[in-house]
């Protein structure tokens, strides 16, 4: 059965920095991998989502790797804002019967001025 | 291009109702999924339709269930409602094609409380 794990669970930095956010998965035949941002209270944003052949993805100050075989992938936001404080969540796409995405416990961020 | 469309957004119900919850995807996608989030289980998988058919459905009793119309738009139902159904209900649409998945999009969320 798939896990996904983030690490940290918390992360308060201030503007300006650089930084990285974690995810692990346990089994490595996925299909796809999917960050996204959720706000207070609000739905999912996609941020990137990277296919199980591709080894990074780039939107903007944002870099999404994979690497299958160690079960990881993280997300590197550059030049920190305020703006871009909220929860991240990783997601592993799985498709057997049909396509589904397990998700991490998500990384809070806090951008602080 | 209009995004997921969840309705209603916020409702309030007691032990023992049940409730509806309507999803419109984004046009042209045919693949509708539902996730349940809580703070305890965090996100998880609820069932997925794919041209008015159920194609998976994940660990949840018999009282959740769901259905597709021909115009891609789904609703899920939840009976007999419990206080742990209590969550915030999301809703994603997505390009599918035979076994080729796209990215999947959500709505904003239709936030259940159950007294």
């Amino acid at each position: 059965k798939q896990e996904v794990t983030q690490i940290p669970a918390a992360l308060s930095v201030p503007e300006g920095e650089n930084l990285v956010l974690n995810c692990s998965f346990t089994d490595s035949a996925i299909y796809n991998l999917q960050w996204f941002r959720q706000d207070p209270g609000k739905g999912l944003t996609s941020l990137l989502l990277i296919q199980s052949s591709q080894r990074e993805q780039t939107s903007g100050r944002l870099n999404a790797s994979l690497d299958k075989s160690s079960g990881r992938s993280t997300l590197y936001i550059a030049a920190s804002q305020p703006g871009d404080s909220a929860t991240y969540l990783c997601a592993v796409g799985e498709m057997d019967s049909s396509y589904k995405l397990i998700f991490g416990s998500g990384t809070r961020l806090l951008v602080r001025p | 291009k209009a995004g997921v469309t969840q309705t209603p957004r916020y409702l309030i119900k007691t032990r023992g109702q049940q409730v509806t919850l309507s999803c419109s995807p984004i046009s042209g996608h045919r693949s509708v999924s539902w996730y349940q989030q809580t703070p305890g289980q965090g996100l998880q998988f609820l069932f997925e339709y794919f041209s008015e058919t159920q194609r998976n459905k994940g660990n949840f009793p018999g009282r959740f269930s769901g259905r597709q119309f021909s115009n891609s738009r789904s609703e899920m139902n939840v009976s007999t409602l419990e206080l742990g159904d209590s969550a915030l209900y999301l809703c994603a649409s997505s390009f599918r094609q035979g076994a080729i998945t796209g990215e999947l999009f959500f709505g904003e969320g239709s936030r259940l409380t159950v007294l």
